[in-house]
Order: structure tokens, then C-alpha cells, then sequence
């Protein structure tokens, strides 16, 4: 069991530039979800999937970030237009269901200059 | 607005001694979690604490949840070196399992 798999593990941006961060679940995990963490505003929920289909998206900015989830082995997080505001780690948790444990990933480290 | 909280930043304990890092969080929850993240690396959960239990142990840690309060704790005991990390706790909310809402934090040094 490799656990979350994310990818990139880094990626850095210019500003106004997209930014793709792909992140395999545990196998046979229902439930995906995406995170950031700040040094300023700490860990912070932006959305999550349910058996694929979008649940909560209540802590994504409005604005330029998208997620989806096409099949089971994988989610993806998008950034238009990215800005210097967006650098952070982005992680990528899976569970078994809502409510149980949440296996983390590493983290896509962005920066964006 | 953070709805789970640590109420220290940081704590420095010597190897071998006990500490304990406390929470608190604002809504009615159906469970608590512990979550501890090395440099590095993603969070990884130490304990999950239901809201009808009142303790829970693993191994050196134990947690405790008191929902009049809305506080819980973690206590680490024999400490070592590679507890050192920060110590998060979070919460679901009761209405709308799922998502983690966690707290800012508190870094943990274990001194040799």
C-alpha cells in the first residue's frame, strides 16, 4: 500500500499561469479530499468527493479553483489565473467513508512568483 | 472562523517526560481527531475519539473528550525524539460529517 499518491511533489508558477495537482486515493477509498495549509491560515478544508461525486466544495475560493474526480484512482485540482496568494501546500486526504480516518499524502508544494 | 483550537503554539519537554496538548472546539461534533504532521509530510492521525467516548489510548498516547466542556487533550508519555512535530486536533461537524476543520497547531520539541 503506497498510501495518497500527489503529484507534483513542487511546482512552481508564474503568476497568471495554470497549475494542475493530481493526486491518486488509497484503493478501494470512497471519500477524496483536498486541503491547503498556510503558514498564516494553517490547514484549511476546500473540498470533497464522495464515491466521485462532489459533496462539499464550501472551502473552495469562488474564483479560478476547480476539482474533479473522473474515476476512482484519481482527483484533480485546478488554478486558473494562479497568484502569489495561492502558494501553498496543497494536500490530498482519503478515508473509507465520511467520518473515519483520513489518510493524507504528502502535499504538492506551489509556489507561485 | 476556526471552530477547533490548540491552546498552546509551542511546548518543549525533555526525552522520557510526559506532555499534554490541549483543545478546544466551538460545535457539536460527532467525533474528534488527533493529527500529527513531521516536517515534510502530510498530517497522519494518531487517534479518532467518538462523541459518546471519553477516552481513548494508543499505545503512549491518550486522548480524552469532554463534550460539556467541548475540550479534549492529548497526553504523550515517555516522550522521544521523533515525537517531535506538530500536534493538530480536528473536528467534524455533527451535521456535516466529512470535512475536517483543524486547529492551528502546536509544535512539539523533544529535547535529548
Amino acid at each position: 500500500n503506497a498510501g495518497v499518491i500527489q503529484t507534483p511533489r513542487h511546482k512552481v508558477t508564474g503568476k497568471g499561469q495554470e497549475a494542475t495537482l493530481w493526486c491518486e486515493p488509497i484503493s478501494g477509498h470512497s471519500a477524496v479530499f483536498w486541503y491547503r495549509q498556510t503558514i498564516v491560515q494553517g490547514l484549511e478544508f476546500l473540498t470533497y468527493f464522495r464515491n466521485q461525486a462532489p459533496i462539499d466544495d464550501s472551502g473552495m475560493p469562488k474564483e479560478r479553483f476547480s476539482a474533479q474526480m473522473p474515476n476512482q484512482s484519481h482527483s484533480t485540482l485546478k488554478i486558473q489565473s494562479t497568484q502569489p496568494q495561492d502558494s501553498a501546500v496543497y494536500l490530498c486526504a482519503s478515508g473509507r467513508d465520511r467520518g473515519d480516518t483520513q489518510y493524507f499524502g504528502p502535499g504538492t508544494r506551489l509556489l507561485v512568483l | 472562523s476556526q471552530l477547533a483550537e490548540e491552546n498552546s503554539w509551542a511546548l518543549s519537554v525533555h526525552e522520557g517526560e510526559s506532555v499534554t496538548v490541549n483543545c478546544s472546539y466551538k460545535t457539536s461534533i460527532t467525533a474528534l481527531q488527533w493529527y500529527r504532521q513531521k516536517s515534510g509530510k502530510g498530517p497522519a492521525q494518531l487517534i479518532l475519539i467518538r462523541s459518546n467516548e471519553r477516552e481513548k489510548r494508543n499505545g503512549r498516547l491518550r486522548a480524552t473528550l469532554d463534550t460539556s466542556s467541548q475540550s479534549s487533550s492529548l497526553s504523550i508519555t515517555a516522550t522521544r525524539c521523533e515525537d517531535t512535530a506538530v500536534y493538530f486536533c480536528a473536528t467534524d461537524e455533527h451535521y456535516n460529517q466529512g470535512k475536517l476543520i483543524f486547529g492551528q497547531g502546536t509544535k512539539l520539541s523533544i529535547k535529548p
